[in-house]
């Protein structure tokens, strides 16, 4: 199975920081792109899309680098709500869409 | 947007009895749906994908005698933990694609499996 990778953490920020977390995938037909946010005990949910333009929305920014095979997500004036596990998913096309997960990032803002 | 229903959000059983686990696409059809397992502060692990008419796909290491997956029709999935022990408490959430939409993967709320 092609790898997702993401650094596990924790990334451990003050309220206000700006923090970047990467992801890279090993498949150079990899198709499309997300960033998921999961708090504790609770499902997966979609933060955004990553486009290969990039993508803003607020204060988190998306990027793809397909040259480099990686994403980043920015978040800019870190808020204690943004503490949680944040997923890197790949979807590789077979067909159909096949997703690969990274294992997450954890993210603690602290006051 | 997509919506998937999961149910039960909690359940806890006796060891040796079988727990089934329920995935619906309420407002989409969903012909490949995948279940998943977590552990506590582990990340999510892929168990099988579910097709619709068709035997699941199981990832390696994963009995499908003992998870038993039924995808009989476009709108539900479910999973079945038989003769299940404390080792299968888990968290165990479904996801799905609506294809017909922006190809955005949903996930149910999630089914928090305890064994006694």
């Amino acid at each position: 199975r092609k790898e997702v990778e993401q650094d596990p953490g924790p990334f451990n920020v003050p309220e206000g920081a700006t923090v970047a977390f990467n992801c890279t995938y090993s498949n150079s037909a990899s198709q499309s792109f997300f960033w998921y946010r999961q708090d504790c005990r609770k499902e997966p949910k979609l933060l955004m899309s990553v486009y290969s333009s990039g993508n803003e929305d607020g204060r988190f920014t998306a990027q793809l680098n397909r040259a480099s095979q990686y994403i980043s997500l920015l978040i800019r004036d870190s808020k204690l709500s943004d503490s949680a596990t944040y997923l890197c998913v790949v979807n590789e096309s077979g067909g159909s869409y096949i997703p690969t997960f990274g294992r997450g990032t954890s993210l603690i803002v602290h006051p | 947007g997509a919506v998937v229903s999961q149910h039960p959000s909690w359940v806890i059983c006796k060891s040796g009895t079988s727990v089934k686990i329920e995935c619906r696409s309420l407002d989409f059809q969903a012909t490949t749906m995948f279940w998943y397992r977590q552990f506590p502060k582990q990340s999510l692990m892929l168990m099988a994908t579910s097709n619709e008419g068709s035997k699941a796909t199981y990832e390696q290491g994963v009995e499908k005698d003992k998870f038993l997956i039924n995808h009989a029709s476009l709108t539900l999935s479910t999973l079945t933990v038989t003769s299940a022990h404390p080792e299968d408490s888990s968290f165990y959430i479904c996801s799905a694609y609506d294809y017909s939409g922006a190809n955005v993967l949903t996930f149910g709320a999630g089914s928090r499996l305890t064994v006694l």
